[in-house]
This record gives C-alpha cells, structure tokens and sequence, in this order.
C-alpha cells in the first residue's frame, strides 16, 4: 500500500506559465515533506522541504504547499522554464521514523518553449 | 571529488553472475542508503546505514546483500538475481540530526540489467 502517492504520472505546461505538481498521503504521522527532481541518467535533486508546523515554503520561483487536513501537498513552479522538464518525486518523512523517507511515483513534468 | 559517487554507471550480468556495487560520499555524512527504481514504480527503500549500522529491511530478498565498512563506503552485493531484479539501484546519504535527516544527496544511480 503505497503511503505517498502522485496520482498524475505526466504533465505537460507552457513555458512562462505556472506547474502545479500534486502529492497526497495516507500516513497521519509524516511531519515532513520533501520534492526532489530527477533528470534522466542523474540521481534525484533535493529542491524544497516543508515541516508539518507550516502550510507554505517558498524559495524562488519554487513554493511547495502543505494541507494537512487533505493530506495533500503540491509543488507550484512559476514561472516555468525548459529546463524544469524532469521528473519530481515527493517524499515523507514520519516522526521517530529515524532517517527513511518514503517516495511518492513521480510526476514527469515537460515545459514546451 | 564531491558529492556521492556510485560505479559502476551501468552493469548487465547474467543470473549466475556475482556482482558489487559501490557507494562512496565525500559530504561527512553519517548515514547511507541503497534505493531501487523500477519502471512506473515508486523509489523503494532496500536498505539503511545509520553511524554503520544496519537497519534491517526484511522484504528485500537475501540474493542482495549490503556492506557498510565504513561511514563514506556503502556496496550492494548481488548474486543469483533474477530479470525482475534489472532496475536503477540508487545510492543516498544523508547527515542525521536527532532523529530526522533533512533530506539526502543522491548519487546518479547504477542501471542493473539481468539477463
């Protein structure tokens, strides 16, 4: 039973507008979130975290997005760019879970120019 | 070097064949990781190092098995596998503050292709 899930295997954007990547969890005692990207033939990337006290982080044209009522967290990228065409995985980690960080399927995000 | 090294790159070995992967992280960090992607899968979590320590994953299969000699080498031996077992094998590592790592530095991942 997957715990944290990317229901949208693909998606496609414009370049310039906004990608909003979506994740939801089961697991009630996740307290922490992670987006990680992933070009091909390369390992993942960290890109943003949230902790579980906040709904919203935002570093640059990065803002990742916490509802911990839904279970559900999303990724927003603004403004899109080509080279943010990767895949994107969220991630959870649980209080007293120690150091494993359980990963959604990932969203494979292409920005056409 | 930097970061989080893995060899090989790319790797196709036959069912009897036996094979190690290397891990090696020059960040400082005091725990390792081995995570497999499978096609339309999710990353799975095979195994955990923590201060060299093994945290025990009972649903990989005994075919694969992990050393972790010291804190910046991590290797995945592998004997017998099986088609299904040709997947990315992913190494990570991570610095443990307490009880959280704050995310990991992944390497690029070793393709495994069993025939």
């Amino acid at each position: 039973d997957q715990q944290v899930k990317q229901n949208s295997p693909s998606l496609s954007v414009q370049e310039g507008r906004i990608s909003i990547l979506n994740c939801d969890y089961t697991n009630s005692m996740f307290d922490y979130f992670l987006w990680y990207k992933k070009y091909p033939a390369e390992g993942p990337t960290f890109l943003i975290s949230i902790s579980s006290i906040k709904d919203k982080n935002e570093d640059g044209r990065f803002t990742v997005f916490l509802n911990k009522s839904a279970k559900h967290l999303s990724l927003h990228i603004v403004p899109s760019q080509p080279g943010d065409s990767a895949v994107y995985f969220c991630a959870a980690s649980e209080y007293n879970a120690g150091n494993m960080l359980t990963f959604g399927g990932g969203t494979r995000l292409m920005v056409k120019p | 070097e930097t970061g989080v090294t893995q060899t090989p790159r790319h790797l196709v070995m036959g069912m009897t064949n036996k094979k190690s992967l290397k891990c090696e992280q020059h960040l400082g960090h005091n725990a390792m990781y081995w995570y497999k992607q499978s096609a339309k899968k999710p990353l799975e979590l095979m195994f955990v190092y923590s201060l060299e320590e093994r945290v025990e994953n009972n649903s990989v299969p005994s075919r694969f098995s992990p050393e972790c000699p010291n804190s910046s080498h991590l290797f995945l031996h592998l004997h017998t596998l099986q088609p299904e077992d040709s997947a990315l094998y992913l190494c990570a590592s991570s610095q443990e503050q307490g009880r959280k790592a704050y995310g990991y530095t992944f390497g690029s991942g070793t393709r495994l292709t069993v025939v």
